[in-house]
């Protein structure tokens, strides 16, 4: 069974300051990883994936993200928080040959001035 | 219009009442999403629907009634809903399942609350 955790369901940074938004996950297939954002009164929007390839991957708005398999992690950074990040931020996995994704219950990101 | 719209947005509706949820995607998928967000809990998927047929079924209560006329709308018909059904109800689309890594499109959402 695979399954996610993001830990800390509030983040709060400073303007400028590095964003870390942590996800873990179990799964017993090589996993699938995404990062979705979703702003204030708005649908799911895809900021990156992994799925094979290159650890690290670079999505919208600045954001990255690195699968480390030893650790069952990817990661959410930024290195300098903007404003505008201020949103919830939902990761999520699954494997091959399996089209659901299992969500996290998602951390919700606060920008202080 | 592009992408994933909703309709209504918001949506108040009794115990007894009837009303549907209206997706529409723009992207010429083929396969689409009900979810249910609820606030601190993972998205929760209800239905998914590829090229018109029903694939998934989450053992979601009778009184969640959705249907596919084709590729490009999806709605959800509710009846007789608890207090405990009010969420956000997002539908979302990708261009097929078969492709586990297809990124999927999620609309705005319909606000629902039942009194």
């Amino acid at each position: 069974a695979q399954s996610v955790t993001q830990l800390g369901s509030h983040v709060s940074v400073s303007e400028g300051a590095l964003v870390l938004l942590r996800c873990n996950y179990s799964s017993s297939v090589p996993p699938y990883l995404f990062w979705y954002v979703q702003y204030p009164n708005q649908g799911l929007q895809l900021l990156l994936k992994y799925t094979t390839g290159a650890t690290l991957v670079k999505g919208i708005n600045g954001f990255e993200a690195e699968f480390k398999k030893s650790e069952t992690s990817f990661h959410l950074t930024k290195p300098s928080a903007h404003m505008s990040d201020a949103a919830e931020y939902f990761c999520a996995v699954t494997g091959e040959g399996n089209y659901q994704l299992i969500w996290g219950a998602g951390t919700k990101l606060i920008i202080k001035p | 219009e592009t992408g994933v719209t909703q309709t209504p947005r918001h949506l108040v509706m009794g115990m007894t009442n009837k009303k549907s949820l209206k997706c529409e995607q723009h992207l010429g998928h083929n396969a689409m999403y009900w979810y249910k967000q609820s606030a601190k809990k993972p998205l929760e998927l209800m239905f998914v629907y590829s090229l018109e047929e029903r694939v998934e079924n989450n053992s979601v209560p009778s009184r969640f009634s959705p249907e596919c006329p084709n590729s490009s709308h999806l709605f959800l018909h509710l009846h007789t809903l608890q207090p405990e059904d009010s969420a956000l109800y997002l539908c979302a689309s990708s261009l097929s399942i078969a492709g586990t890594t297809d990124t999927q499109y999620f609309g705005p959402g319909t606000r629902l609350t039942v009194l």
